[in-house]
């Protein structure tokens, strides 16, 4: 069964480096996502992107943040100057015809 | 007011049980209705798909969404000690690429 595919599953970094989180959606869908959630809190939408341009985003997406998609297949978050609030599990999912699926995520831990 | 309001709980129920879980949500413009697993430190993974109201069932598991009222529910039947989890409402405006807004989740423990 096709799946959203994540790497890396755990990053550790020191605050202020940089972070790039990789991600292949599904090859058939046309949407893609990242969505962040902090350990016990609910899950929040960052970020869309559709046709190679964002479709929309959302106020934590400020611009520390960047997506890109570099080829056909891949589909990366880049975090610039982490800072210890952006600890999270941050989820790429992609979408079709509506139905969103998500990747198991990958954590990202800034000390 | 939140967009979507969902109880934390968690919810303890003995195997077997019919389990409930439930959204309110306050943006009439909501037309489609998702409902998520999520396993501890896991990603969501998709359960129940449906648009606008009525029911969908999908072997034990029934979606119901009442737009009238703002309210859309999750029934698990003779739940099973392996559906513990915590169980996300979601929901968007349309099927392509606006975003999804999720509860909080409920986490449900099914006792053995």
């Amino acid at each position: 069964e096709p799946e959203v595919t994540q790497t890396p599953s755990h990053q550790v970094t020191q605050m202020g480096q940089e972070v790039i989180l990789r991600c292949v959606p599904i090859s058939n869908h046309l949407y893609f996502y990242w969505y962040r959630q902090i350990l016990g809190q609910k899950v929040e939408f960052l970020v869309s992107f559709y046709n190679n341009e964002i479709s929309e985003k959302s106020e934590i997406f400020d611009d520390q943040f960047s997506v890109e998609r570099p080829d056909g297949s891949n589909f990366t978050l880049k975090i610039r100057s982490t800072k210890l609030e952006d600890s999270a599990m941050y989820f790429c999912a992609s979408m079709d015809t509506g139905e969103l699926f998500f990747g198991e995520g990958s954590r990202l831990t800034v000390l | 007011q939140k967009e979507v309001e969902q109880d934390p709980g968690p919810l303890s129920v003995p195997e077997g049980a019919i389990v409930s879980l439930n959204c309110t949500y306050s943006n009439s413009a909501f037309q489609y209705f998702m409902w998520y697993r999520q396993y501890s430190r896991k990603g969501p993974e998709l359960l129940m798909y449906t648009y606008s109201s009525g029911n969908k069932e999908d072997g034990r598991f029934t979606a119901q969404v009442d737009k009238s009222s703002k309210y859309i529910s999750l029934f698990i039947r003779d739940s099973q000690p392996s559906d513990s989890a915590t169980y996300l409402c979601a929901m968007n405006r349309s099927g392509g690429y606006q975003k999804v807004t999720f509860g909080t989740g409920t986490k449900l423990q099914v006792i053995p």
